[in-house]
């Protein structure tokens, strides 16, 4: 069964420093793999994808993420954080075979502190 | 280029009622995704409609129901509300791989 995992509910870190939020996934095949940044009481707001290719991928407002396929994991970084990054993190993966849908993770809440 | 529109903002209902929530895509995209997003329960794939047509449909009970009409625009409907029909659906449509989504409709069933 496919699913995605995103082993922390929340993740504290100071403005300026640099942040990661973690994800991992398990899917049989090779994967496409999102983040998605959700604010209060907004829809979700796509920040980059994984298709094929280099692992280190660069999306909206800074954002990057690691493909790394031994590891399964798919993390998403930034290298200085600020406040207005505060939001609910969301990880995603969708099969090659095209059913559709996207699993997501849990969520993690991103906190910046000033 | 405008986003994926969702209507209404809130839908407040009574147990045992129908609701119906719509959705339109972005201009171009033929493929719509429905999702619930309930507390605790996180983001689950409902249906996904495409060139008309139901391709898929998650773990969710046949009261979920939907449409695609032919402008690309859609309609999720849920019948027999129950209490924990409760939560924010969200849709997004899709060029291809990414799906972009919508604001959502808050749902509250009483």
């Amino acid at each position: 069964a496919q699913s995605v995992a995103q082993p922390e509910d929340q993740v504290n870190v100071a403005e300026g420093n640099p942040l990661t939020v973690k994800c991992t996934y398990s899917v049989s095949g090779n994967p496409y793999l999102f983040w998605y940044v959700q604010y209060p009481n907004r829809g979700l707001q796509f920040l980059l994808k994984y298709i094929t290719g280099d692992n280190l991928v660069k999306g909206s407002y800074g954002f990057e993420a690691e493909f790394n396929k031994s590891q399964t994991s798919f993390h998403l970084k930034k290298p200085s954080a600020l406040v207005s990054d505060s939001a609910l993190y969301f990880c995603a993966v969708r099969h090659t075979s095209n059913t559709g849908k996207l699993i997501f993770g849990q969520g993690t809440t991103l906190q910046v502190k000033p | 280029e405008a986003g994926v529109t969702q209507s209404p903002t809130h839908l407040i209902k009574t147990r045992g009622q129908q609701a119906t929530l719509r959705c339109s895509p972005i201009s171009g995209h033929t493929s719509v995704y429905w999702y619930q997003q309930a507390l605790g329960l996180g983001l689950q794939f409902l249906l996904w409609y495409d060139e008309g047509e139901e391709r898929n449909r998650g773990n969710f009970p046949p009261r979920f129901s939907g449409r695609q009409f032919p402008n690309y625009g859609s309609e999720l409907n849920v019948n027999a509300l129950e209490l924990e029909d409760s939560a924010l659906y969200l849709c997004a449509s899709s060029p291809f791989q990414e799906q972009f989504f919508g604001p959502g409709t808050r749902l509250t069933v009483l």
